[in-house]
């Protein structure tokens, strides 16, 4: 079946670092690719998306390209703030016919001033 | 409300007790999702509604799980006889069209 893997965290950077969190799938056909992130304290709340192949989807400063060739769809961001400081999921809908939500274990980013 | 709700917000209970969680979606939103996020373990799907009617239910862990949706639009999830491995947060979330997930607060499930 479909499936979503990510990197394992935390992630602890300094503040401007760089951020890449890896994520590749596996699925049948071409589903929609999803970041969402949960910031402490509140609800998951969709950060970015790309519903086809070579589609950038970007918000709030972080990036992510849907490579079909690769399978992978890796969240980057050139220069993390505090604020950013969040658990990030990546996910994607099932191509089995419905609109089933499959999310990755999520990654704890952690960034020091 | 504009967001999506959930009640309660936390629930402590024994185990063998039975507990219904409650999730009140944006209105209009015909799709309806059920996920459970335990510690270090991530999303795991538990249901999805279309309408009424529940085309996906596999993410069910046991027959002690059980879920309805009514009117298009408030869900319950039932838990009988709950165990302590039950415990973790159970989220909501809604959607029109198959695309964004707006997802509620949660529910924070203690079993003793």
């Amino acid at each position: 079946g479909d499936s979503v893997t990510q990197m394992e965290g935390p992630v602890t950077l300094s503040e401007e670092a760089c951020l890449t969190i890896n994520c590749t799938y596996t699925a049948t056909g071409y589903p929609s690719l999803f970041w969402y992130v949960q910031y402490p304290g509140e609800g998951l709340q969709l950060l970015l998306k790309a519903t086809k192949a070579d589609d950038k989807g970007s918000n709030k400063g972080f990036e992510a390209t849907y490579r079909k060739e690769t399978t992978s769809f890796h969240l980057e961001k050139g220069s993390v703030q505090v604020s950013d400081s969040a658990v990030y999921f990546c996910a994607l809908t099932s191509t089995s016919g419905t609109y089933k939500y499959i999310f990755g274990t999520g990654t704890r980013l952690k960034v020091l001033a | 409300g504009a967001g999506v709700s959930q009640s309660p917000s936390n629930k402590v209970t024994e185990k063998g007790k039975d507990v219904e969680l409650r999730c009140d979606p944006i209105s209009g939103h015909t799709a309806l999702y059920w996920y459970r996020q335990s510690l270090g373990q991530g999303l795991e799907f538990l249901i999805y509604f279309q309408g009424n009617s529940a085309p996906d239910k596999s993410g069910l862990p046991s027959d002690r799980f059980s879920a309805e949706r009514t009117g298009g639009s408030v869900s319950t999830l039932t838990i009988q006889r709950t165990q302590q491995e039950d415990s973790a947060v159970y989220l909501c979330a809604s959607s029109f069209g198959g695309e964004k997930l707006f997802f509620g607060s949660g529910t924070q499930l203690s079993v003793l």
